[in-house]
């Protein structure tokens, strides 16, 4: 039972590049999300997905799409990377559509623009 | 949305010393507050959480109390080891939605 994995846990971009960071859990759980970390900020949410074939935007969406592959994956995607997208980003999973609990994070992928 | 403050920034304590953190929400919604755990370079990890229909519940040295009318809800950690040096993040999510928000953080640094 490996929880919430993400990869890849480094990876630097160039301005305008993009990439998607990809995330899988394996606990059977509907919700999925997406944060991201900056120093001084705590966590913020990107986007979430309450359940299979449904996303909704989170605090901070603007440069980001989502896609809830199955209920065990959920990618982010960067289209067109830029400097100020340069954070810690935090894949999470929590097990009940209806009500609000524990999330579980994976391991992160630490991400640089230049 | 949702707005959570959360104080102090930092919080350095003596071993065996009480550390209480604040954190304070804007939104009346809300009835699931989370705090987790955060070393450095690992990944967030729940530590204790409380939901609206309770004041206050303890686990060993931790507690955490909620004031629904005031809006605010705080941390205690009792009896501190070095261990428990981390940041510390409250957070606050209305029933039934996933949009949960977080405090900026607390770190925590116990001096043996």
């Amino acid at each position: 039972n490996a929880g919430v994995t993400q990869t890849p846990k480094f990876q630097v971009l160039k301005t305008g590049q993009s990439m998607t960071l990809q995330c899988a859990q394996d606990m059977n759980h509907n919700s999925m999300y997406w944060y991201r970390q900056d120093p001084g900020m705590g966590l913020r949410l990107i986007y979430y997905s309450a359940s299979e074939g449904t996303t909704d935007k989170g605090e901070v969406p603007n440069g980001y799409n989502v896609s809830r592959l199955n209920k065990r994956e959920f990618s982010l995607r960067l289209e067109s990377a830029a400097p100020s997208q340069t954070s810690v980003y935090f894949c999470a999973s929590s097990s009940l559509a209806g009500a609000v609990n524990e999330q579980f994070f994976g391991p992160g992928t630490r991400l640089t623009v230049l | 949305g949702e707005n959570v403050e959360q104080h102090p920034s930092t919080l350095s304590v003596q071993e065996g010393d009480s550390a209480v953190i604040k954190c304070t929400y804007s939104d009346s919604a809300s009835n699931y507050f989370p705090w987790y755990k955060q070393e450095l370079g690992k990944r967030p990890q729940l530590i204790i959480d409380i939901r609206s229909n309770v004041g206050e519940k303890k686990d060993q040295r931790i507690a955490v109390t909620l004031n629904k009318t005031a809006k605010h809800f705080s941390l205690h950690i009792t009896e501190t080891q070095p261990e428990d040096s981390a940041v510390y993040f409250c957070a606050a999510a209305p029933y039934n939605n996933n949009d949960m928000r977080f405090g900026a953080g607390t770190r925590l640094t116990v001096k043996p």
